[in-house]
C-alpha cells in the first residue's frame, strides 16, 4: 500500500544541524519531495531528489535517499529560526505520478 | 502575478450556502490539483486534471465539485458542506504528459470553515 510516516516534531537550537527523516512504502517511486509549510501558507517546494540517487546537496539542504530501507532524510545546516515549519516528505507513486504525503515534521528552532 | 493564487485565502460559510474556490496558475502547467489539509492528518489528494480532464477524484463525496475550464483555472464548488468539511484546501499545479506529472507547485491555500 501507500504510506509515507515521518516523526511528528523536531526541536533545534539555532546553530545547530536539524535532520528530518521519512520512511515510504512504494519502492516503484520516482521521485521524492521535500515541501516546507510556514504557517497560514500553502506548501513550498524546497528540493527533490530522483530514485537513482543516493544524495543531492543544495545550499544548506542535504537529502539522503536510502533505497534498500526506503529511508529519506533532510538535513538542514546551520538552523535559522526562519526555518521553523511544517516539513513534509512525499512520494511520487509510480502510478500516474499522484503524489503521497507524510503528515509533516513540525521544525521548533530555538534561539 | 506569478506562481499558484487562490482565492478566497479565507472563507466562513454555513452548512446551506453556495460558494466556490478559485485556483490561477501562471506557470503554463497543464495538470492542477485539488488537495485538503485537515489537522493531524496528512494531506489528502481530492482531485486531478490532466489536459483540462479529470483523471482522479478520491472518493469525494459530490457536495465538492470540481470545475477546470481551461489549462490555467481551476475551481471547487462547495454546497451543503458539513463541519468536518472544514481544513485548508491547496491547490497545486504541474507540467504533466499523457502519463505521468512533474514536480508540483502548490498555492498558499483558502482556509474553510464550516458552521
Amino acid at each position: 500500500g501507500e504510506d509515507v510516516e515521518q516523526s511528528l516534531f523536531l526541536s533545534v537550537r539555532e546553530g545547530d544541524s536539524s535532520v528530518i527523516n521519512c520512511t515510504y512504502t512504494d519502492s516503484s517511486s520516482t521521485y521524492l519531495y521535500w515541501y516546507k509549510q510556514e504557517p497560514g501558507a500553502g506548501l513550498q517546494l524546497l528540493t527533490y531528489i530522483f530514485s537513482n540517487m543516493d544524495m543531492k546537496q543544495d545550499q544548506r539542504l542535504t537529502v539522503l535517499l536510502n533505497k534498500k530501507d526506503k529511508h529519506l532524510s533532510l538535513r538542514i545546516a546551520d538552523t535559522q529560526t526562519g526555518d521553523s515549519a511544517i516539513y513534509f516528505c512525499a512520494e511520487k507513486y509510480n502510478q500516474g505520478g499522484k503524489l503521497i504525503f507524510g503528515q509533516g515534521t513540525e521544525l521548533s528552532v530555538k534561539p | 502575478e506569478t506562481g499558484v493564487t487562490q482565492t478566497p485565502r479565507h472563507l466562513v460559510m454555513g452548512m446551506t450556502n453556495k460558494k466556490s474556490l478559485k485556483c490561477e496558475q501562471h506557470l503554463g502547467h497543464n495538470a492542477m490539483y485539488w488537495y485538503k489539509q485537515s489537522a493531524k492528518k496528512p494531506l489528502e489528494l481530492m482531485f486531478v486534471y490532466n489536459f483540462k480532464e479529470q483523471t482522479e477524484n478520491n472518493s469525494v463525496p459530490s457536495r465538492f465539485s470540481p470545475e477546470c475550464p481551461n489549462s490555467s483555472h481551476l475551481f471547487l464548488h462547495l454546497h451543503t458542506l458539513q463541519p468536518e468539511d472544514s481544513a485548508l484546501y491547496l491547490c497545486a499545479s504541474s507540467q504533466a504528459d499523457r502519463t505521468n506529472t512533474d514536480t508540483q507547485y502548490f498555492g498558499p491555500g483558502t482556509r474553510l470553515t464550516v458552521l
